[in-house]
């Protein structure tokens, strides 16, 4: 079974809709991360969460919002859909350990969404 | 300037020559580099970490670093048809949590 796993995969939905993303990890890690990716603009991190009652913004926060219902479990969710929110959605993971390679990220499968 | 440069490609080289994969970065307080592999439509997949100056080998995969000039490359010995993929660099600096940058990635194209 995938360490990482996000629900659903594909999704189509329309402008103005509430769209729920999911992820669930069995990795035992305490971090958890959504990033968008875009074709020319790479990864960027939506938010990030140190465990179930630290959420913190990341850089293209606006129009996101997030829940950490467990340890293993981090959902994002779009408000209001907008076409420009069409893109692939990553979920990832990192351990809290210390040291150089410290928040290194596994990902999950990804969900692409298209906001029509 | 952005925080992690790689340029887009496609970089296309023959099968069996060596592939080499170019990031800088603009933040001299880095302390660790990563090289992850994504394949069209999946996730990107960790290949490597460095830290220190200088070569890292691991199989046909070995990642340079070289702090004084921001320059860290993957390069791919005897490179397969199935190497092709887009190749994410990803940089995080010292101390406490410091989120990882990644860059736009370069596309690479293994020619049989």
């Amino acid at each position: 079974d995938a360490d990482v796993t996000q629900t659903p995969r594909n999704r189509i939905t329309k402008t103005g809709k509430r769209i729920m993303l999911e992820c669930s990890q069995t990795k035992g890690h305490d971090r958890m991360y959504w990033y968008r990716q875009d074709p020319g603009l790479g990864l960027r991190l939506i938010y990030y969460s140190f465990d179930v009652k630290d959420i913190n913004k990341g850089e293209i926060s606006d129009g996101y919002s997030v829940s950490r219902q467990a340890q293993a479990k981090f959902s994002l969710s779009l408000e209001s859909a907008i076409p420009n929110q069409t893109a692939l959605y990553f979920c990832a993971t990192s351990g809290a350990q210390g040291g150089p390679t410290g928040d290194t990220q596994y990902f999950g499968p990804g969900t692409r969404l298209t906001v029509l | 300037q952005k925080e992690v440069e790689q340029n887009s490609g496609p970089l296309s080289v023959p099968e069996g020559a060596i592939a080499s994969l170019n990031c800088t970065y603009s933040d001299r307080g880095s302390q660790s580099f990563f090289w992850y592999r994504q394949y069209s439509g999946k996730s990107p997949e960790l290949i490597m970490f460095i830290y220190s100056n200088g070569d890292k080998e691991d199989g046909r995969f070995t990642a340079q670093l070289n702090k004084a000039s921001q320059y860290v490359s993957l390069l791919i010995r005897d490179s397969q048809p199935s190497d092709s993929a887009t190749y994410l660099c990803a940089v995080r600096r010292s101390g406490g949590y410091q989120k990882v940058t990644f860059g736009i990635g370069t596309k690479l194209q293994v020619i049989p």
